[in-house]
């Protein structure tokens, strides 16, 4: 079925260490982003990408770093220079024609 | 996003009774989305809008879409507690580049 998959879903890491997030989708979305939730919050734009090699900075790419090197592809790094890690993340595509927005069942981050 | 705001914040009902949450920009929306969340889950997609004036239903939800496509509603009719949970609006602001953010969420509580 086609669909997003975002790994791992939960995630332990020490504080100082990066961590990159999967975000995988077999719908042949151009278009992918990156959102960070947190507690009792809204969904906050980390990064998006139009197209395979190239990206923007949404409004909290600070600490964070992104490729895509493949359409299907769209990983996220939680760089050490994140000041506060701990969240709920959020893969989405969109299409192109429709503008239907998938979202993949998230990734929750604690960093101890 | 404070360039998408939501309104109430947060708002408790009795059940059986009518709502109304509202998604307002001072930019042009171009593609609309309302998603529910419960608390801890991934979105559950409600709909979509693109079109100025354009309304849209599901089951005893509604989302409009003004005609200047910087204002949008969702109402529900007839409350129940199933409908409990943060509701989300989306939309893209960057006049079609792409760009989605979001709102920063309407939490709703229904009483029986």
């Amino acid at each position: 079925d086609g669909g997003i998959t975002q790994s791992p879903k939960y995630l332990f890491r020490k504080e100082g260490q990066n961590v990159t997030l999967s975000c995988e989708q077999n719908l042949n979305h151009d278009a992918m982003y990156w959102y960070r939730q947190d507690p009792g919050q809204g969904l906050r734009l980390i990064y998006y990408s139009q197209i395979v090699n190239d990206f923007q900075k949404g409004d909290i790419a600070e600490g964070y770093s992104v490729s895509r090197e493949k359409k299907e592809s769209f990983p996220l790094t939680v760089t050490s220079a994140q000041k506060n890690p701990t969240a709920f993340y959020l893969c989405a595509s969109r299409q192109g024609t429709t503008g239907e927005l998938f979202f993949g069942e998230g990734s929750r981050l604690t960093v101890l | 996003s404070q360039e998408l705001e939501q309104s109430p914040q947060s708002l408790i009902v009795q059940e059986g009774k009518n709502l109304t949450i509202n998604c307002t920009s001072s930019k042009t929306l171009y593609g609309l989305y309302w998603y529910k969340q419960k608390y801890g889950e991934g979105l559950i997609f409600l709909m979509m809008l693109q079109k100025g004036g354009e309304e849209k239903s599901h089951e005893k939800i509604t989302a409009k879409l003004d005609e200047k496509k910087q204002q949008s509603s969702l109402h529900i009719t007839a409350s129940q507690p199933s409908h409990a949970g943060t509701y989300l609006c989306g939309a893209d602001i960057s006049g079609g580049y792409n760009k989605l953010i979001f709102g920063a969420g309407t939490r709703l509580a229904v009483h029986p």
